[in-house]
């Protein structure tokens, strides 16, 4: 079967930063996407990954090994807005997205 | 603001009954996807329309069903509700199939079956 975690949920300090992390086992891999969902929201794209290495996009960063089935996302200079879920997910073989849980951070002031 | 939007915003319904929801895509985006997420979720994928046509489903009986219209809006319907039915049904629209484009979301439909 086809299985995507995640931390349930972190919680982290104003200014601090804080790494997300995303294990997968799909049938195929075309791609691994970061989104950010706010409560009562609809996911907002943050970062793609289809080859092995670093992706840094301002204070958000994400990472991917192929080989590991792994990914993190990295938020610097965490800001009380960034409390949010963060959904990894992995589009399989079929160009389908499969969807992590998703991630709740809680940012403390 | 991601230009996908969906109608209506919530929703009532009742065990048995039908409901249709309705998705704009974003302008030049040809391909949609519905999604559906319970609560504490992540989003599962329900099915996806390119060119007017379904080209993938996922884990969803036959009472779930969709289009694709030729303007690339869509329709999501859902017959005989079932109380677990009651979710956020998101629609997500993409540039081009199998492409690296993300998909851009709708603010979705909360749908609540009594």
């Amino acid at each position: 079967g086809q299985n995507i975690d995640q931390p349930t949920e972190m919680t982290a300090t104003e200014g601090a930063i804080v790494q997300i992390n995303c294990t997968y086992q799909t049938s195929g891999f075309n791609g691994l996407f970061w989104y950010q969902q706010h409560a009562g929201e609809a996911p907002t794209f943050l970062s793609y990954n289809v080859l092995d290495g670093l992706e840094e996009k301002g204070r958000f960063s994400s990472f991917l090994s192929r080989s590991k089935g792994y990914s993190y996302l990295l938020l610097k200079e965490l800001q009380m807005k960034d409390s949010a879920s963060y959904l990894c997910a992995v589009r399989d073989s079929n160009y389908q997205l499969i969807w992590g849980a998703g991630t709740k951070l809680i940012i403390k002031p | 603001e991601t230009g996908v939007t969906q109608s209506p915003t919530h929703l009532i319904k009742t065990r048995g009954q039908q409901v249709t929801l309705r998705c704009s895509s974003q302008s030049g985006h040809n391909t949609v996807s519905w999604y559906q997420q319970a609560l504490g979720q992540g989003p599962q994928f329900i099915f996806q329309y390119y060119r007017e046509e379904e080209n993938g489903r996922g884990n969803f009986p036959p009472r779930f069903s969709g289009l694709q219209f030729p303007n690339y809006s869509s329709e999501l319907n859902v017959n005989a509700l079932e109380l677990d039915d009651s979710a956020l049904y998101l629609c997500a629209s993409s540039g081009r199939q199998g492409a690296r484009y993300e998909q851009y979301f709708g603010p979705g439909t909360r749908l609540t079956v009594t």
